[in-house]
């Protein structure tokens, strides 16, 4: 079936340093692919998505990288600080089928 | 601001109990969902509505039900809990066309014992 791979499951930063999480997804129907961060005792909240018509997308420090040939996408965050600290989870979706990567937990060191 | 509410923050019941967990959304969403969430798993689909009335299976519908008599209200419903389903429970909502951001409440951890 269809599924979403994510990479690393840890990662840990120094603050002020970049950090990029990466997924790859099977199922060629899908056009749009979201990326959500989940705070401790939180629900998870959209930080930035993508569609499939577009290869980059920036909103300040966070930046989603799409490559539909290869089938991935990848979530960078730069100058990283102490509050970025979560889990992030990668998304594709399409035929009204969301599949999410397992998560990313964030560590940034102060 | 959307707001999806989750009835229960922590839960503990025992094995056999049948559990209702509950979610309503204030923004007048037609799509509701249910997932689980373990680590390592990510989040794992078990039901999702819609429309009111209408249900469908996700991907570990086994050992659940649902419930949508109204537009806003979502029910997960465990018949008869066992220990393998102690987990986080997400409940999410997103308007009606495909594809596009959903809102999750809080979250519900549920622990049966």
């Amino acid at each position: 079936g269809e599924n979403v791979e994510q990479h690393p499951s840890t990662l840990s930063v120094q603050e002020g340093d970049s950090a990029v999480i990466k997924c790859t997804y099977s199922d060629s129907a899908s056009n749009y692919f979201p990326w959500y961060k989940q705070e401790l005792g939180k629900g998870p909240q959209l930080i930035i998505d993508i569609r499939s018509n577009v290869g980059e997308k920036k909103d300040q420090r966070i930046a989603v990288t799409l490559n539909k040939t290869a089938k991935h996408f990848s979530l960078h965050i730069t100058e990283t600080q102490p509050e970025d600290s979560a889990v992030y989870f990668c998304a594709a979706s399409g035929s009204f089928k969301t599949i999410f990567g397992a998560g990313t937990r964030l560590f940034v060191k102060a | 601001d959307v707001k999806v509410t989750q009835s229960s923050r922590y839960l503990v019941k025992r094995t056999g109990e049948k559990v209702f967990l509950e979610c309503v959304q204030d923004m007048d969403h037609e799509n509701m969902f249910w997932y689980r969430q373990d680590p390592g798993l990510g989040l794992r689909l078990i039901y999702f509505s819609y429309d009111v009335k209408m249900k469908e299976k996700g991907d570990i519908p086994e050992g659940y039900s649902v419930s949508r008599e109204k537009k806003e209200r979502f029910s997960l419903i465990l018949e008869s809990a066992s220990t393998n389903q102690t987990s986080m429970y997400l409940c999410a909502s997103s308007p009606g066309h495909l594809n596009t951001e959903a809102f999750f409440g809080q979250g519900t951890r549920l622990t049966v014992v």
